[in-house]
């Protein structure tokens, strides 16, 4: 089964300082995602990535920065974070070479900014 | 990349078949259906995927109508297990990313 794994599960952090969400998957996927999700709506993509070294912009990448430093690790950075920030992010890693449309996802990491 | 529409929600007892409709009625020919569910605290779960006509495996089947503009997804005897949010996502296979909308909610009652 492939797993991916989140930390931290939960964060509190305060206005204004440094957040990193660090998502790592042992499926040797070449695709990674960060989205957010908010009370009563579907998953919203952040940033994505093809592989190590590249980012790219999801659809709300304003506020946010990704790194992949690794096939297995893909961040997401809140250099300056706000109070519209809290949400659960959840990554996820998938392969489209022979695309199934199976990405699997971690279980979330929930942030609250006050 | 095709909009789709589902219901909010839906009800349903254990026992019961469940039948999930999904419209994407500009759906392009490159494009590929997906289902996903996502139960409370979780990250969404692969359900199935189809192209077109008939889909099953061990959890549920996909049917898809003749023009591709609709597709159901059936559960058979759901249980108190099932009850999530179930997902209708329609992107070209190799596509950029799985954009999810807000997706049916399907209340399961003992």
């Amino acid at each position: 089964e492939a797993a991916v794994t989140q930390s931290p599960r939960n964060k509190v952090a305060v206005t204004g300082g440094k957040v990193t969400l660090s998502c790592n998957q042992t499926n040797n996927h070449n695709n990674m995602y960060w989205y957010r999700q908010d009370t009563g709506h579907g998953l919203r993509l952040i940033h994505y990535s093809y592989g190590a070294g590249s980012t790219e912009k999801g659809d709300i990448p304003d506020g946010y920065k990704a790194s992949r430093p690794s096939q297995e690790n893909f961040s997401l950075i809140l250099e300056l974070a706000t109070p519209s920030q809290t949400s659960v992010y959840f990554c996820a890693s998938g392969d489209w070479g022979g695309f199934t449309g199976q990405l699997y996802f971690g279980e979330g990491s929930k942030l609250t900014v006050l | 990349l095709a909009k789709t529409t589902q219901p909010p929600s839906m009800e349903a007892y254990e026992g019961q078949e469940v039948n999930v409709s999904c419209s994407h009625t500009n759906i392009a020919t490159s494009e590929y259906i997906y289902w996903y569910r996502q139960v409370p605290h979780q990250g969404p779960q692969f359900i199935i995927q189809g192209y077109k006509d008939y889909v099953v495996n061990e959890v549920a089947s996909l049917f898809i109508s003749a023009d591709r503009k609709l597709s159901t997804l059936s559960l058979p005897w759901v249980s108190l297990r099932d009850a999530a949010v179930y997902y209708c996502i329609v992107t070209p296979q190799g596509g950029r990313a799985l954009i999810f909308g807000t997706g049916t909610t399907v209340s399961v009652s003992p």
